[in-house]
């Protein structure tokens, strides 16, 4: 077990509609990354928070945003949803340094968002 | 988005064969890492290499980073029924925690 947690693990949500994700991470860790593996593929990177700030975003849309918090608590909000926002969203947590950390990721176990 | 090719897509083995997958990049990563991911479960970190050329072993599990730094291959000996799951590289930089994964090899055991 990794230590960090996600929450919900399941929903199911309609287009058009918005959905946040939560996370929690390991103790000691301050470095949030987000996440998305659709069925059958690999995860996908979608943003970083270091010290409740974007630390890097990967080819999404703006409609995907987040929040770090000072605990090192993270937010995924998803708005307008669309139906191939459905995937596995995966919540990662690290010991990040600015300018670049290990590289070791401890990922949570996903929240699955279906979109109908 | 970009993602890694692993090869092979899928392996059927019976309990107690040795294992061989491997990843490739078209470009150069600075760090490689292994993950294996159970249904329902998120990655879980196996292996990290950081060097050129390193080899570095887990338990049954071995793993190397190419030489030329667009390449990375996993070994696992004397397979056994928990090794079952689907197995992912993914690639890094320094200055950033930002992993690229690959397509990810499904691993059965054969009864």
């Amino acid at each position: 077990e990794t230590g960090v947690t996600q929450s919900p693990t399941h929903l199911i949500k309609t287009r058009g509609q918005q959905v946040t994700l939560r996370c929690s991470s390991q103790s000691g860790h301050n470095t949030v990354s987000w996440y998305q593996q659709a069925l059958g593929q690999g995860p996908q990177f979608i943003f970083q928070y270091y010290r409740e700030e974007e630390n890097g975003r990967g080819n999404f849309p703006p409609r995907f945003s987040g929040l770090q918090f000072p605990n090192y608590s993270s937010e995924l909000n998803v708005n307008a949803l669309e139906l191939d926002d459905s995937a596995l969203y995966l919540c990662a947590s690290s010991l990040g340094i600015r300018g670049g950390g290990t590289g070791e990721l401890f990922f949570g176990e996903g929240s699955r968002l279906t979109v109908l | 988005g970009q993602q890694l090719n692993q090869s092979p897509q899928s392996m059927f083995i019976q309990e107690g064969e040795d294992v061989s997958m491997n990843c490739t990049s078209s470009s150069i990563f600075n760090t490689w890492l292994w993950y294996k991911q159970d249904p329902g479960e998120g990655p879980v970190l196996l292996i990290a290499l950081y060097k050129a050329g390193e080899l570095t072993s887990n338990g049954r599990l071995t793993a190397q980073f190419g030489i030329t730094r667009k390449d990375s291959f996993l070994n696992i000996s004397a397979s056994i029924p928990s090794d079952v799951g689907i197995y992912f590289c993914a690639g890094s930089n320094f200055g950033n925690e930002k992993l690229t994964f690959g397509t990810g090899t499904r691993l059965t055991i054969i009864p």
